[in-house]
């Protein structure tokens, strides 16, 4: 399997529940990145990874606690959120964190709080 | 201040027509821009990525930069209903970042 594969596809979930979204890069990338997407927002930089070491955490409320235990793999736990954390997740990956080459995205996790 | 902005659209044009889609940007330290494509409920797909002034072709793509006045373009030439999309510019400074998407409509 090559790209970037994010599992699962959707997701709906109860504000008490706890989840955890993965993605996993098949393409030898050094950064892997977490942003959400909402309707008629920007894409928004949630977290940057580089070599498994957390780099930028962008004013990410607790209720995320992102995971990288290699470079190959990334997770985003989910805890007691709310509905206005209902979104596109999108996972993306890079050769290095700085590259001149764009960033490569999974196809998402489409995330429903209710 | 949006640190990326496009036009959130809709634009809509004619089958075989130019789309003219616009973008500007707030960080001088910004060194590379890019142009994604995202279908409805796909994830957003790279298509064009810029990094000097002027102009750059790539099919019937055309990215333009002009670093003087912040601002980025993507030109489609002879536009398919195909290109019915959201199309996402993002600048690179230290990080990636992304303006709202502009959605274009073709129609036959």
């Amino acid at each position: 399997e090559t790209g970037v594969t994010q599992t699962p596809r959707h997701l709906v979930m109860g504000m008490t529940n706890k989840k955890s979204l993965k993605c996993e890069q098949h393409l030898g990338h050094n950064a892997m990145y977490w942003y959400k997407q909402s309707a008629k927002k920007p894409l928004e930089l949630m977290f940057v990874y580089s070599l498994e070491e957390r780099v930028e955490n962008n004013s990410v409320p607790s209720r995320f606690s992102p995971e990288c235990p290699n470079s190959s793999h990334l997770f985003l736990h989910l805890h007691t959120l709310q509905p206005e954390d209902s979104a596109l997740y999108l996972c993306a990956s890079s050769q290095v964190v700085r590259t001149p080459n764009g960033y490569t995205f999974g196809s998402g996790t489409r995330l429903t709080v209710v | 201040q949006k640190e990326v902005e496009q036009n959130s659209g809709p634009l809509s044009v004619p089958e075989g027509a130019i789309a003219s889609l616009n973008c500007t940007y707030s960080d001088r330290g910004s060194q590379s821009f890019f142009w994604y494509r995202q279908y409805s409920g796909k994830s957003p797909e790279l298509i064009m990525s810029i990094y000097s002034n002027g102009d750059k072709e790539d099919g019937r793509f055309t990215a333009q930069l002009n670093k003087a006045s912040q601002y980025v373009s993507l030109l489609i030439r002879d536009s398919q209903p195909s290109d019915s999309a959201t199309y996402l510019c993002a600048g690179q400074g230290g990080k990636l970042i992304f303006g709202q998407g502009t959605e274009l409509s073709v129609k036959p």
